[in-house]
């Protein structure tokens, strides 16, 4: 079955750039969503098909897709941003895969 | 607004089964999927399965299947989810979450979720 792979933390000072990685065989190939959870909230989409941005998910949020990493960058990175993020593919068009997760620390 | 409003927490014994709501609210229901995801004590996301409420069609994660079931109703415009023989292993926040326009030919990310229900299995 298909995997996705996350470095289990990420630290970045207020005001630098953070960057979360997320690996899969192929992944470049595939679309790439991120996620925010903050502890004991729902999850929150930040990115979908790999780069695009919902309504109301500030400017510094982005992301890339390609060769095997899929990669969500914080710009600027603010202490509300210290959550735990999630990337997500398909494996086929029918099932639905979860990376493990990365635990952001603004410090 | 766009809403997803689920059950309330649930406690069970192992063996027992559980059904949990999800109802859907400003949009038109039966034209996304919803999905359901579950996450562990202190663990990641765990996709489950999911279901086009507009034909009824289910497609559900292996390690789920035989375990899981999803309905809907769409005169209430909710979903179900009903997963039996209950083990310890089981106990996580259950999440229903919006996923894309039905006909759509590129699956799409999930963009609304539900506030989670805890349910908790244990002798």
């Amino acid at each position: 079955s298909y995997e996705l792979t996350q470095p289990p933390s990420v630290s970045v000072s207020p005001g630098q750039t953070a960057s979360v990685a997320c690996s899969g065989h192929r992944l470049g190939d595939k679309y790439t969503s991120w996620y925010q959870q903050k502890p004991g909230q729902s999850p929150v989409l930040v990115i979908y098909q790999d780069s695009k941005r919902p309504s109301g998910i500030p400017e510094r949020f982005s992301g890339s897709n390609s060769g095997n990493t899929a990669t969500l960058t914080i710009s600027g990175t603010q202490a509300m941003d210290e959550a735990d993020y999630f990337c997500q593919t398909w494996d086929s068009s029918t099932s639905v895969v979860f990376g493990g997760g990365t635990k952001l620390t603004v410090l | 607004q766009v809403q997803l409003v689920q059950s309330g927490a649930e406690a069970k014994k192992p063996g027992a089964s559980v059904k949990v709501s999800c109802k859907a609210s400003g949009y038109t229901f039966i034209n996304y999927y919803m999905h359901w995801v579950r996450q562990a004590p202190g663990e990641g996301l765990q996709w489950m399965g999911n279901i086009n409420p507009g034909g009824g069609s289910t497609t559900y994660a292996q390690k789920f299947q035989g375990r899981v079931t999803l309905a809907w109703d769409t005169s209430t415009s909710t979903v179900y989810m009903e997963l039996s023989s209950l083990r310890s292993e089981d106990t996580a926040v259950y999440y229903c979450t919006r996923g894309s326009l039905v006909g759509n030919t590129t699956p799409d990310a999930f963009d609304i979720w539900g506030q989670g229900t805890l349910v908790t299995v244990s002798s």
